[in-house]
């Protein structure tokens, strides 16, 4: 069974460092990952997803990378700011079903202090 | 706009009493979810449905129903039979082909009292 684990589960940064979230997962048989952001008492907000094609997806500050074959994805922030500050989760499907089985990780709740 | 609509967004229930929270999208999306989210911890499907008339479960059904008699619309029951139903509820779609990118609405929070 696919599991997802995010580390760290909570961070801390002063405004303006750059900083990087981690994702992994158990079963490397997967069709895509994708990064959300959820603020509080929220839905969630797809930021990037990459297929499993792929090693890298760009969006403004964020950029995802994918590394398949050890079962790690991360989300590199720049210049973080006090409105980056939220949860981020990631989120992979499986292979054989693509994409509606997605399995979560619990989030790294992120907090960018001015 | 497009998008989903979820209610109510906070809803208090006594034990032995089941509620049906609303789920309705109009972004013409061919498969509707239902996750649960509790505190610190990743979201976990409950059911999903792909067409209308037809729905599947997902890792953690038990003591919930769902129904998919119109295209935007996915409610879920939430029954007796539910022995720890305080959670943060959870409804996405998506279209069936394509970058199966999720849209979620805003979340339904449910506290038994």
């Amino acid at each position: 069974k696919q599991e997802v684990t995010q580390i760290p589960a909570a961070l801390s940064v002063p405004e303006g460092e750059n900083l990087v979230l981690n994702c992994s997962f158990t079963d490397s048989a997967i069709y895509n990952l994708q990064w959300f952001r959820q603020d509080p008492g929220k839905g969630l907000t797809s930021l990037l997803l990459i297929q499993s094609s792929q090693r890298e997806q760009t969006s403004g500050r964020l950029n995802a990378s994918l590394d398949k074959s050890s079962g790690r994805s991360t989300l590199y922030i720049a210049a973080s700011q006090p409105g980056d500050s939220a949860t981020y989760l990631c989120a992979v499907s499986p292979y054989n079903n693509a994409g509606n089985m997605l399995t979560f990780g619990g989030g790294t709740r992120l907090m960018v202090k001015p | 706009d497009g998008g989903i609509t979820q209610s109510p967004k906070y809803l208090f229930r006594k034990e032995g009493q089941n509620v049906t929270l609303s789920c309705e999208q109009n972004l013409n999306h061919d498969a509707m979810y239902w996750y649960r989210q509790d505190p610190g911890q990743g979201l976990r499907l409950i059911y999903y449905s792909q067409i209308v008339n037809d729905f599947q479960k997902g890792d953690i059904a038990e003591g919930y129903s769902v129904s998919r008699e119109k295209k935007e619309s996915f409610p879920l029951t939430v029954t007796s039979a539910q022995k720890n139903p305080t959670a943060f509820y959870l409804c996405a779609s998506n279209f069936q082909t394509g970058a199966n990118v999720l849209t979620f609405g805003a979340g339904s929070r449910l506290t038994v009292l």
